[in-house]
């Protein structure tokens, strides 16, 4: 069958670095995403890694291991509005996404 | 504001009434989806339409009835629900396939909050 893994909660102090980790098994690969996710509110786009690799954007940065079946996000200098779900998705074979259950970020100050 | 807006954004409906959803993109995509989140659970994927066409069903029961009128409009008519479908619904659009044959990001409406008593 086909699984996406992600810890289900974390938590991290503000300011500080926090990594988020996905893992996963599917029917083929063409390509995963993180959104991000607030309380009440869309999913919004993060980022899109199709190739082995880290993808940098501001303060997130997302990395993918296609041989390992492994991505995680990076998130520096956190701020309190950081406070949300992340979500890993996979597209399969068939360009269907596969969705984690997704991590819930607590920041503390 | 992602460019999709749906409606209502919370809904309360006993298992013997009709109720539908409406989402409506304004982002000129030609591929909408509607998904279904429960608490602690992924993200499952419902229908999706591409050019107005239905590509995919994920073995949805048939108490819920996709429409795609037009490329800009998506409802979810609901008939007979049960208390386990309460989740929030989301609707979601995207450029469909790219050139390299993938779907681009897709963008999210707030979502239906559904109770079914």
């Amino acid at each position: 069958g086909q699984n996406i893994d992600q810890p289900t909660e974390m938590t991290a102090t503000e300011g500080a670095i926090v990594q988020i980790n996905c893992t996963y098994q599917t029917s083929g690969f063409n390509g995963l995403f993180w959104y991000q996710q607030h309380a009440g509110e869309a999913p919004t786009f993060l980022s899109y890694n199709v190739l082995d690799g880290l993808e940098e954007k501001g303060r997130f940065s997302s990395f993918l291991s296609r041989s390992k079946g492994y991505s995680y996000l990076l998130l520096k200098e956190l701020q309190m509005k950081d406070s949300a779900s992340y979500l890993c998705a996979v597209s399969d074979s068939n360009y269907q996404l596969i969705w984690g259950a997704g991590t819930k970020l607590i920041i503390k100050p | 504001e992602t460019g999709v807006t749906q409606t209502p954004r919370h809904l309360v409906m006993g298992m013997t009434n009709k109720k539908s959803l409406k989402c409506e993109q304004h982002l000129g995509h030609n591929a909408m989806y509607w998904y279904k989140q429960s608490a602690k659970k992924p993200l499952e994927l419902m229908f999706v339409y591409s050019l107005e066409e239905r590509v995919e069903n994920n073995s949805v029961p048939s108490r819920f009835s996709p429409e795609c009128p037009n490329s800009s409009h998506l409802f979810l008519h609901l008939h007979t629900l049960q208390p386990e479908d309460s989740a929030l619904y989301l609707c979601a659009s995207s450029q469909g396939r790219d050139g390299t044959g993938g779907y681009n990001e897709q963008f999210f409406g707030p979502g239906t909050r559904l109770t079914v008593l």
